[in-house]
C-alpha cells in the first residue's frame, strides 16, 4: 500500500490541453513537494507546499495542498511538449518524521 | 543543476557480486538519501544518513549498506547482487532533517545486474 496516491498513473494528451494531477493520502503531512523527472535523469523540485489550503503558482503549473494537509493537486494549464515527463509528490509525515516518502508518480505526454 | 553528484552513470553487474555506488551531496548539505527506482515506479526510501550516522531505513535488506563520510559525502553498497536489484539509484541531499527541507537529486546511477 503506497502511503501517497498519484493519479491517473498515465496521462496522454495534445499540446495546449489542460490537465490536473492529484496526490492523495490518509496521512497528514507537514509538507509536500512536487518534482519532475526525466528518462534516466533524476526528480528535479518543482515546488514545496507547507501550508493548508496554500496555492502556489510557477508559470502555467498551479499547485494546491489541502486543508487537512492531506491532498495536493498540480495543474498545468495549455500544456507543452516541454512538460512531458514523470511527475513525483513526496510528502513529509506530520508528527517528526523527517524522511521524505514518494508516490508512484503520474506519466504525462504532451503530443505537439 | 542540483550540485549533486554520482558515479558512475550507469553499470552493469554479475548476480552475486557486489557493487558501491558514491554520491556528493550539495555544499553546505549533511543529510543524504538513498533511494531505488525501478521502471515505471516512484522512488523507494532505501535508508538516510545524517552527519555519518544513519538516520532512518526502508524495507530493504542487510545487504544494501551504506556510510556517510566527514565531507557529508555518501556511499551505497548492495552485496549478492540479484537480478531485481537492476534500477535507477537516485542519491538526495538536505541542509537538515527538519520539517518541509527539499531534497536535491542527483542524476542517478542505472545497475543493470545480469
Amino acid at each position: 500500500t503506497q502511503l501517497l496516491e498519484q493519479s491517473p498513473q498515465f496521462l496522454s494528451i495534445q499540446e495546449g490541453e489542460n490537465l490536473t494531477v492529484y496526490c492523495n493520502s490518509s496521512s497528514v503531512f507537514s509538507s509536500l513537494q512536487w518534482y519532475r523527472q526525466e528518462p534516466g535523469e533524476g526528480p528535479v523540485l518543482l515546488v514545496t507546499v507547507v501550508t493548508g489550503g496554500e496555492v502556489k503558482k510557477l508559470k502555467r503549473l498551479t499547485f494546491q495542498f489541502g486543508d487537512a494537509r492531506k491532498d495536493s493537486s498540480l495543474h498545468i494549464t495549455a500544456a507543452q511538449p516541454g512538460d512531458t515527463g514523470l511527475y513525483l509528490c513526496a510528502g513529509r509525515l506530520s508528527g517528526g518524521s523527517y524522511i521524505p516518502t514518494f508516490g508512484r508518480g503520474t506519466s504525462l505526454i504532451v503530443h505537439p | 543543476e542540483t550540485g549533486v553528484t554520482q558515479s558512475p552513470t550507469h553499470l552493469i553487474k554479475t548476480r552475486g557480486q557486489q557493487v558501491t555506488l558514491r554520491c556528493s551531496s550539495q555544499s553546505g548539505h549533511n543529510t543524504v538519501s538513498w533511494y531505488q527506482q525501478a521502471l515505471g515506479q516512484g522512488p523507494q526510501f532505501i535508508f538516510q544518513y545524517y552527519r555519518e550516522e544513519e538516520n532512518g531505513r526502508g524495507n530493504f535488506p542487510p545487504r544494501f549498506s551504506g556510510l556517510q563520510f566527514p565531507n557529508y559525502s555518501s556511499e551505497l553498497n548492495v552485496n549478492a547482487l540479484e537480478l531485481d536489484d537492476s534500477a535507477l539509484y537516485l542519491c538526495a541531499s538536505s541542509s537538515n532533517r527538519g520539517l518541509g527541507t527539499e531534497a536535491f537529486f542527483g542524476q542517478g546511477t542505472r545497475l543493470t545486474v545480469v
